[in-house]
């Protein structure tokens, strides 16, 4: 389909292993966005890119994480040294240009880490 | 305290009762609102903005009131597809969506 796709859906390591997880956005939509949900808990906000540019990281908990999106269509989210805190489901979203006018954000299906 | 505060819930209705969520944020230079749902292990989309006049589609009604900073969504004539979690969402001057925790309703018949 056109939708958002997120690879891998599911994901489980060890505690202190490195992971990539990959979006791919809706074509032509140049606003990408992070989010993590953890169990019974929002989305909550990690970055947004602007084409090939993070407009805002501030939401990256530390400096563990970090993301890309080298030619301002696919974007890949990176955690090193993983830790337990960060199972979740990260979830990718993209805008047409970005969410402030419609609010709307089209999400993947989220991938879904699980850290042992 | 949270950005945006949601009573987590859940409640539980039946068919055909009408529904109110709350939902209040504690930043008064937000901008932008919206409600969006969230089914079972399923991603979140948009169901409506919250427009400063209030706002309905079908059976759903959607009110901010900027001077308690908190906004409303109403479902009439519950229907048991309504069962989700319902996510208030702001935003400032940015592109940055904040999303509530969320508040689970159950339809049952």
């Amino acid at each position: 389909g056109a939708g958002v796709s997120q690879t891998p859906s599911n994901k489980v390591t060890e505690k202190g292993k490195y992971v990539e997880l990959r979006c791919d956005p809706i074509s032509g939509h140049t606003a990408l966005y992070w989010y993590r949900q953890s169990l019974g808990q929002g989305p909550e906000f990690l970055i947004y890119f602007q084409g090939t540019g993070a407009a805002d990281d501030s939401g990256l908990p530390n400096d563990r994480f970090f993301a890309v999106r080298p030619e301002g269509s696919v974007s890949t989210l990176k955690i090193q040294r993983t830790e337990r805190g960060d199972s979740a489901v990260y979830l990718c979203a993209s805008s047409l240009q970005g969410a402030q006018d419609t609010g709307e954000l089209f999400f993947g299906e989220g991938s879904r880490l699980t850290v042992l | 305290r949270k950005e945006v505060e949601q009573d987590p819930g859940p409640f539980n209705v039946p068919e055909g009762a009408t529904v109110a969520f709350n939902c209040t944020y504690s930043n008064s230079a937000s901008q932008s609102f919206f409600w969006y749902r969230q089914d079972c292990r399923k991603e979140p989309k948009l169901l409506m903005s919250v427009y400063s006049s209030g706002n309905e589609d079908g059976r759903f009604t959607a009110q901010l009131n900027r001077a308690s900073q908190y906004i409303s969504l109403l479902i009439r004539d519950s229907k048991l597809s309504d069962s989700a979690t319902y996510l208030c969402v702001v935003n400032r001057d940015t592109d940055k969506l904040i999303f509530g925790t969320g508040t689970r309703l159950q339809v049952f018949p």
